[in-house]
């Protein structure tokens, strides 16, 4: 149980263009997802937090009109990559947290890499 | 604030030794600890969870990990390292109440030699 899956796994684009990445809780119904974001060798910097149904809470630093987050459904959140450039290259993870498990435990997908030339 | 440090950017052990990972965290309220591993272009999967029970945390492939208050550390171990442990691991620590955000540590790269 506790499934979380991402699409598209890997993502080129053109500089310039918009690229979205869906995040899906397969078996449970995710109240909040997170988004995060990881540069090569380096942890994991929470981008922002969704909660179904309302507006993304962004963190520090985090541009919201460029990381567009809808959380539309319980199973749902996808993060839309506006007017992307080469410095928005990176790896791009969700976590879900719902259902019956621990309150604090995330239940983190699988990842997509997205590289912008 | 809470924050968490794990020392050592990268750990590199023999074959069947002993695997130990630190730890340590910075947080005003009882924490909630996790450890996570992360195989080379994947997600992150969690090895084992401290949340305030037994301060002796087991958890999946053999790894296991003590809450220590005095310390204020949740260090990593395994008793015998195998090649399939190879991996980045992470140290969280949960804060934020209802939001329940996670602060990662820099990640150990852990490396097992034959």
């Amino acid at each position: 149980g506790a499934v979380v899956s991402q699409h598209p796994s890997r993502v080129i684009c053109k500089s310039g263009t918009s690229v979205k990445i869906e995040c899906r809780s397969l078996d449970f119904q995710a109240t909040t997802m997170f988004w995060y974001r990881q540069f090569p060798k380096q942890s994991l910097m929470l981008m922002a937090t969704s909660n179904e149904g309302s507006k993304a809470t962004y963190e520090q630093g985090v541009e919201k009109d460029k990381f567009l987050i809808n959380h539309a459904s319980l199973t749902l959140s996808t993060l839309t990559v506006t007017s992307a450039h080469p410095e928005d290259s990176s790896f791009y993870i969700c976590s879900a947290r719902g259902g019956s498990g621990d309150p604090y435990e995330q239940y983190f997908g699988p990842g997509t890499r997205l590289t912008v030339t | 604030a809470q924050s968490v440090t794990q020392l050592g950017s990268h750990v590199s052990v023999s074959e069947g030794a002993l695997v130990l990972l630190r730890c340590n965290y910075s947080s005003s309220v009882p924490p909630y600890l996790f450890w996570y591993v992360q195989y080379p272009n994947q997600g992150l999967q969690l090895l084992l969870k401290y949340t305030s029970a037994a301060t002796l945390v087991k958890g999946i492939n053999g790894f296991e990990a003590e809450f220590k208050k005095s310390e204020t550390s949740f260090h990593l171990t395994k008793p015998s390292a195998h090649m399939s442990d190879a991996a980045e691991y992470f140290c969280a620590v949960a804060y934020g109440g209802a939001t329940n955000k996670l602060i990662f540590g820099t990640g150990t790269l852990l490396a097992v030699q034959p």
